[in-house]
């Protein structure tokens, strides 16, 4: 079955500075992937889709962006982040398992700025 | 995606049984009832879906009304760790099954000792 790999596992930023965040899948080729934050205590937002390399699409226009060098390596970015970016962000793809499609998610980046 | 609407909250104790109600009044036929959970600190994961009939799995039961209208999760005997937020959540069988889920707010359920 998918795996889904993200890090860090936790960051802090400073207002203004950079980000990357790096999720990688293993058990599937040309997965569509996704990108979600989670302020605290409130639901899934979706920010990034990907249904293949180089092929991003954006949810809600913001901060951040998104890119997809390889089949299996999704990246969220910022050139310059602000408070409003903290949260919870979470990688996912859908694949098979058993007779069913799921949606599989990654451990997350809690990410502060501060 | 048809609307689900959940309670905000609900509470239980350890080792007994606990239903969540999920109402989805506008269903369509071609729409499958899939129930995540989400740990704290973790992405959600997957526990039980079906269409028409009840659904039984090692994590859980769901119970499914005869209109479709609702359904319930049913944690046979809930203990501390399926503390979670539970989130029940309807796709199309036909153009849905590549698509991402879409989240609302679920369930948070408290497991008391």
């Amino acid at each position: 079955s998918q795996t889904i790999h993200q890090w860090p596992a936790t960051l802090v930023q400073p207002v203004g500075s950079p980000l990357s965040l790096e999720c990688t899948v293993e058990g599937t080729s040309n997965p569509n992937l996704y990108w979600y934050r989670q302020a605290a205590g409130r639901g899934l937002q979706l920010l990034f889709y990907s249904v293949g390399i180089g092929q991003i699409s954006s949810e809600v226009p913001q901060n951040l962006s998104a890119s997809r060098p390889q089949d299996r390596q999704f990246i969220l970015s910022s050139k310059k982040l602000l408070l409003s970016d903290s949260g919870f962000y979470l990688c996912a793809c859908i694949g098979l398992a058993g007779d069913h499609n799921e949606q599989f998610f990654g451990p997350g980046t809690r990410l502060t700025v501060l | 995606d048809a609307k689900t609407t959940q309670p905000n909250s609900m509470e239980s104790n350890e080792e007994e049984p606990v239903h969540l109600p999920c109402n989805h009044s506008t269903i369509s036929g071609t729409d499958y009832i899939h129930w995540y959970r989400q740990l704290p600190s973790q992405g959600p994961e997957y526990v039980i879906h079906g269409l028409t009939s009840n659904v039984n799995n090692r994590m859980a039961s769901l119970a499914i009304a005869e209109d479709r209208k609702s359904s319930t999760l049913i944690l046979h005997r809930a203990t501390l760790r399926d503390a979670a937020v539970y989130y029940c959540i309807l796709r199309d069988v036909v153009s849905g099954s590549a698509r991402q889920l879409t989240f609302g707010s679920g369930t948070q359920l408290t497991v008391l000792p």
